[in-house]
């Protein structure tokens, strides 16, 4: 069965603090996906991972962004020095196959 | 990439039939098309999937006409809990992509 699990669920920051999200698949999927999503739009993808190999990462990504998944299964993206338009949804997802992504619940954070 | 683009928002009452479309002018032949729902605070959750005609599950149909230039998502008698956000979604079949989302379709059912 497909299950991840984010977390935090919430992360309330001052501005110039890192933060880390987490993203654990219940399962083994190959292929795993971070997005943002801002208030009013769709998901905007960050990078994905095939196993443990980042193989794209968005243009719109700063360099003050990095995601790792180093045994291939759990992934985390971190943020240094949060600015206040870091603000939003963080979410990870499955690939299954067939154009279905299984997403988690997200984790959302507010940048003070 | 195939961009997709839909209607910002669509309104309905409760018991009818809704159709939202999206267009996917540039899809590539070997592009699935993926419709998703979403919820306030919950990350999208996948609906249906096709490649061409008509595919149906117990949620939704999905037409795609032989051009698969667009495709028209179908949700029999609405209910207020259909209240969300979907969108269409079109994939590569090779997979090594960015799966990109568009902004989607805000629908309202009332009652």
């Amino acid at each position: 069965d497909t299950g991840v699990s984010q977390n935090p669920r919430h992360k309330i920051t001052k501005r110039g603090q890192n933060v880390t999200f987490r993203c654990d698949p219940i399962s083994e999927h190959n292929r795993l996906y971070w997005y943002r999503q801002t208030l009013g739009q769709g998901p905007e993808f960050l990078t994905y991972f095939q196993n443990e190999a980042q193989l794209e990462k968005s243009r719109l990504l700063s360099d003050r962004f990095s995601a790792e998944r180093p045994k291939g299964s759990f992934s985390t993206l971190e943020i240094q020095r949060t600015e206040q338009g870091d603000s939003a949804m963080y979410l990870c997802a499955l690939f299954r196959g067939a154009g279905e992504l299984f997403f988690g619940e997200g984790s959302r954070l507010t940048v003070l | 990439l195939a961009k997709t683009t839909q209607p910002i928002s669509m309104d309905s009452y409760e018991g009818q039939e809704v159709n939202i479309t999206c267009s996917h002018n540039n899809i590539a032949t070997n592009d699935y098309i993926t419709w998703y729902q979403q919820f306030p605070s919950q990350g999208p959750r996948f609906i249906i999937q096709g490649y061409k005609t008509k595919v149906t599950n117990e949620v939704a149909s999905l037409f795609i006409p032989a051009d698969r230039k667009s495709s028209t998502l179908s949700l029999p008698r609405v209910s207020l809990s259909d209240t969300a956000v979907y969108y269409c979604l079109v994939v590569g079949n090779s997979g090594y992509s960015t799966l990109t989302f568009g902004k989607g379709t805000m629908l309202l059912v009332s009652p």
